[in-house]
C-alpha cells in the first residue's frame, strides 16, 4: 500500500537557519503530494501542495518539489524563524477519493 | 468563516464509559474524515464519509468504535466501552465537492481524550 516516510526529528535550529526536512514516499499510479503543519495545540493546516511531477508548491516562505524519479518531496525554507516551531506532516492522496496518508511527522525546534 | 469545529476539546473519562465526540464539518464540504493522533502510531485515519455515507472505515480499529454523519454539518465518534489505550487526540477534518484532486482537507482542533 501506499506510505510515506519522513526524517526523524527533532529538527533543533538556530533562527535565520536553512531547513530541509526529508520526505519519500511509495505509491502507485501518480498522487498528489503534501505538507502539513501542526502548531501546538491545533490541528492540521495545509502548508503547501503539489499535484504533479517537477511541479513546486510554495508559502510562507517554505517549498517543496514533487520528484517522482527520487519519489521525494523534501521541505525547505531559506531562514526559519522561531515562529516555524511545529510539527510538519508530509502526505500523499492517491486514491479516486480524498484519503490522506499521512508521514509520521517531523518536529521543527528553532532558537532565537 | 468558521473552520471545523470539534466538542469537546478536552475529554476525560474512565474505562467502561462511553465516550462521544462531534464534529461540524465547514459548511459546503461533502467529505468527513476522523483520525486519530498518537505519538506510537501518528495519524490514522479511522473513518471517512462522502456525501453522508461512509466510504472507507477500515481504519476503525475495533467493534467498540463507530461513527456516524446523520447529515451534512454534524457527525459523531462514538467509543463503547473506553479503554486506555483509546487514549489520544481525535481530529476531524472535511474537505470540498469538486475533482477527485481536490484533496484538501481542513482539520479542526481535536478533541484531547484522556481514559483513566
Amino acid at each position: 500500500g501506499d506510505s510515506v516516510t519522513q526524517m526523524e526529528g527533532p529538527v533543533t535550529l538556530s533562527e535565520e537557519a536553512f531547513l530541509t526536512i526529508n520526505c519519500t514516499y511509495t505509491a502507485t499510479g501518480y498522487p498528489s503530494l503534501f505538507w502539513y503543519v501542526q502548531y501546538p495545540g491545533e490541528g492540521l493546516q495545509l502548508l503547501l501542495k503539489a499535484t504533479k511531477a517537477d511541479d513546486k508548491g510554495s508559502n510562507k516562505g517554505f517549498e517543496a518539489t514533487y520528484r517522482k524519479e527520487t519519489t521525494s518531496f523534501h521541505l525547505e525554507k531559506g531562514s526559519v524563524q522561531v515562529s516555524d516551531s511545529a510539527v510538519y506532516f508530509c502526505a500523499l492522496s492517491n486514491s479516486g477519493y480524498s484519503t490522506l496518508t499521512f508521514g509520521k511527522g517531523t518536529m521543527l525546534l528553532v532558537s532565537p | 468563516d468558521a473552520g471545523v469545529i470539534q466538542s469537546p476539546r478536552h475529554e476525560v473519562t474512565e474505562m467502561g464509559q462511553e465516550v462521544t465526540l462531534r464534529c461540524k464539518p465547514i459548511s459546503g464540504h461533502n467529505s468527513l474524515f476522523w483520525y486519530r493522533q498518537t505519538m506510537m502510531r501518528g495519524l490514522e485515519l479511522l473513518i471517512y464519509f462522502n456525501n453522508n455515507v461512509p466510504i472507507d472505515d477500515s481504519g476503525m480499529p475495533e467493534d467498540r468504535f463507530s461513527a456516524k454523519m446523520p447529515n451534512a454539518s454534524f457527525s459523531t465518534l462514538k467509543i463503547q466501552p473506553s479503554e486506555p489505550r483509546d487514549s489520544a487526540v481525535y481530529f476531524c477534518a472535511s474537505s470540498p465537492p469538486g475533482t477527485p484532486r481536490t484533496d484538501t482537507q481542513y482539520f479542526g482542533p481535536g478533541t484531547r481524550l484522556t481514559v483513566l
